[in-house]
């Protein structure tokens, strides 16, 4: 059974750093994309990036680049979400999610999988 | 950047009603796009891939349907558990798999 279990709800203050994490089981971690989403209060699904823990790549949207910085460690079957100065516009749900891939087999797609979601609370 | 808009944003209807959602790309997408449904307090689920390929385990009421700009979502026949918010997303760029705004469906 495929599975993505992600770490626990935090609570932080604005300036903290955080790294968020999203374990995979019952697949090849390796061999999906897996990507992030952000899901503010009472708003809509955000595109973050997405990571092929095979080798590293990542892509971030326009609006999230600069902002976190997404890794992987293939060793352990984790992906990752990280802050290096959070803010109080970071509080939301943030969910990992394994990408399927498109017709032509090689690009991620559409998320097929979703972890239980992390929530984020930036709060002084 | 291509952006995807999503019609209406929210919608009431009765049970057993034909509920059509709309999502329309600022460019052409081919039938690279998925549908998802997120019930209150829930994870999101998948739907819909392809454009109208129904994701295993779905019920048969729902369906999709377009290619290139203009892409729809259908719940033929409205019952009380299909009360969520329905996404589409595109998926024609690795660079941005983005998200339409949402649309909210509940019941009469």
């Amino acid at each position: 059974e495929v599975q993505l279990v992600q770490s626990g709800a935090e609570v932080k203050k604005p300036g903290e750093s955080l790294k968020i994490s999203c374990k995979g089981s019952g697949y090849s971690f390796t061999s999906y994309w897996i990507g992030w989403v952000r899901q503010m209060p009472g708003k809509g699904l955000e595109w973050m990036g997405i990571i092929y823990p095979g080798d590293s790549d990542t892509r971030y949207s326009p609006s999230f680049q600069g902002q976190v910085t997404i890794s992987a460690d293939k060793s352990i079957s984790t992906a990752y979400l990280q802050w290096s100065s959070l803010k109080a516009s970071d509080t939301a749900m943030y969910y990992c999610a394994r990408a399927e891939y498109d017709s032509s087999g090689y690009y991620p797609a559409y998320f097929d999988y979703w972890g239980q979601g992390t929530l984020v609370t930036v709060s002084s | 950047d291509i952006q995807m808009t999503q019609s209406p944003s929210s919608l009431s209807a009765s049970v057993g009603d034909r509920v059509t959602i709309t999502c329309r790309a600022s460019q052409g997408i081919s039938n690279y796009l998925a549908w998802y449904q997120q019930k209150p307090g829930k994870v999101p689920k998948l739907l819909i891939y392809a454009a109208s390929t129904l994701q295993s385990g779905v019920p048969s009421r729902f369906s999709g349907s377009g290619s290139g700009t203009d892409f729809t979502l259908t719940i033929s026949s409205l019952q009380p558990e299909d009360v969520a918010t329905y996404y589409c997303q595109k998926y024609n760029s690795a660079r941005a798999l983005t998200f339409g705004g949402g649309t909210k469906v509940e019941i009469k």
